[in-house]
């Protein structure tokens, strides 16, 4: 079965600094990819999305994540954070049959004004 | 576009009790999901529909959760009877079914609290 790990639970950062969120996963096949934002109080909304082409996919609100096979990873980054960005950060990797999304545990994001 | 569209957005009732928890998805989607979410366990996924049918339920916790979805325009997701630790967020989402390339759109979710 799929599985996806984000490994920094808690980040907090300052205005301005720069972000990666870390997400691996362990199906070795075809995925696609997905990193979703849910503000405080709201439902999940898509940040961006890869399932082929170009590997570093450029998404809403300046993010970016890179899909580097050889890693498995799929790897969320802003060079500049705003107090806005705080929210909780989820990857997800559709894979298989179904391509059933299966959710890492989801990155906490505080941004200090 | 209304969106996946959930009520009630947030249920409090007496361990017992029957819950009824309503989805509407995005009109033309396909494709149906259920999770819950909470902080011990992050996001799961409950069941999966595909064209009405369920696809993958095995995430359903138990014999006191059930899922229907009688028209592609309606799912509900029912406890019964209901307990203390099924209160959590439960989220509904919808996606066109394209070799799953396709994102996922949530609804605002229920927070339902078990007494």
């Amino acid at each position: 079965a799929q599985s996806v790990s984000q490994h920094n639970h808690h980040v907090i950062l300052s205005e301005a600094a720069s972000l990666e969120l870390g997400c691996n996963y362990s199906y070795g096949g075809t995925v696609n990819l997905f990193w979703y934002v849910q503000y405080p109080g709201q439902h999940l909304q898509l940040l961006l999305k890869y399932f082929s082409g170009d590997p570093l996919v450029k998404g809403i609100k300046g993010f970016e994540a890179e899909f580097i096979k050889s890693k498995f990873s799929f790897n969320l980054r802003k060079p500049s954070v705003q107090w806005s960005d705080t929210a909780e950060y989820f990857c997800a990797v559709a894979s298989g049959g179904s391509y059933i999304p299966t959710f890492g545990r989801g990155t906490s994001l505080i941004v200090h004004p | 576009d209304a969106g996946v569209i959930q009520s009630p957005r947030h249920e409090v009732t007496e361990m017992g009790q029957e819950v009824t928890l309503r989805c509407k998805p995005i009109s033309g989607h396909n494709s149906l999901f259920w999770y819950r979410q909470t902080m011990m366990r992050g996001l799961e996924l409950l069941i999966y529909f595909n064209n009405n049918v369920p696809i993958d339920d095995s995430g359903m916790p138990e014999d006191r959760f059930s899922a229907k979805m009688p028209n592609a325009s309606f799912s509900t997701l029912k406890i019964q009877p209901s307990e203390p630790r099924d209160s959590a967020v439960y989220f509904c989402a919808s996606r066109v079914e394209q070799g799953g390339n396709q994102p996922q759109h949530f609804g605002d979710g229920t927070r339902l609290s078990i007494l």
